[in-house]
């Protein structure tokens, strides 16, 4: 089963502009995990943050976790055509072993 | 190319047969997984092996499917009297133990096509 949601499903943005994307989740976690997805093939890990760190950047990607809400948030900066993928949330629930549990997905769609 | 392969890339079947993937992981990783991903879903886990040991198995994996890494290292997943709900993209990852704490890597998938 899915472990939550990610809102929006899908959103289309002009090259240049900001995409945020947000994934609620359920339970527990010991860290959560965005991957991206391009159309049919398999996931790129993208960057993780640990469930005792509110706030990670890497180069034009900005993650933020509030586990109080259990949410967390992915911003791409700047984005550019070649961001254009699906992108999941996964974590690795506390006592869950090392399976990830993945969100819904995000479709973003960057246009020129 | 070092990362984690998949063979066959799309299989065809007709209901009824059995179909058999293989996933070639990153060489000194220690940890592999199974995932199905649906259309428009995201993946779900099926199983996991820590060395040829299989540690973990979803409900998901119904007693059709089968899963092995003899030696440690190449892992196979059977589906036995395939049924067209089987139809779905199957990812293999693997990881190393210890690593990252819990970062994935990701093979291109087998697509399977259950007609």
């Amino acid at each position: 089963s899915q472990q939550g949601e990610e809102d929006p499903q899908a959103l289309s943005i002009q090259e240049g502009e900001n995409a945020t994307m947000n994934c609620s989740y359920k339970t527990s976690i010991n860290n959560l995990q965005w991957y991206r997805q391009n159309s049919g093939r398999g996931l790129v890990h993208l960057i993780l943050i640990r469930s005792n760190e509110r706030e990670k950047h890497s180069g034009r990607l900005r993650v933020t976790l509030d586990t109080s809400k259990k949410s967390s948030s992915l911003l791409i900066t700047a984005s550019r055509a070649a961001d254009t993928a699906s992108y999941f949330c996964a974590t690795i629930l506390t006592g869950g072993g090392n399976k990830l549990t993945f969100g819904t997905g995000t479709q973003l769609k960057v246009e020129l | 190319d070092t990362g984690v392969s998949q063979d066959p890339r799309h299989k065809i079947t007709k209901r009824g047969q059995n179909v058999t993937f293989r996933c070639d992981p990153i060489s000194e990783h220690n940890r592999l997984y199974w995932y199905r991903q649906t259309l428009g879903q995201g993946p779900e886990f099926l199983t996991y092996f820590q060395n040829e040991a299989q540690l973990e198995k979803s409900r998901l994996l119904s007693d059709r499917f089968s899963a092995e890494r003899p030696k440690g290292s190449f892992s196979t997943l059977e589906i036995q009297r395939t049924e067209q709900g089987d139809s779905a993209m199957y990812l293999c990852a693997s990881s190393l133990s210890g690593g990252a704490l819990g970062e994935q890597f990701f093979g291109p998938g087998t697509r399977l096509t259950v007609l």
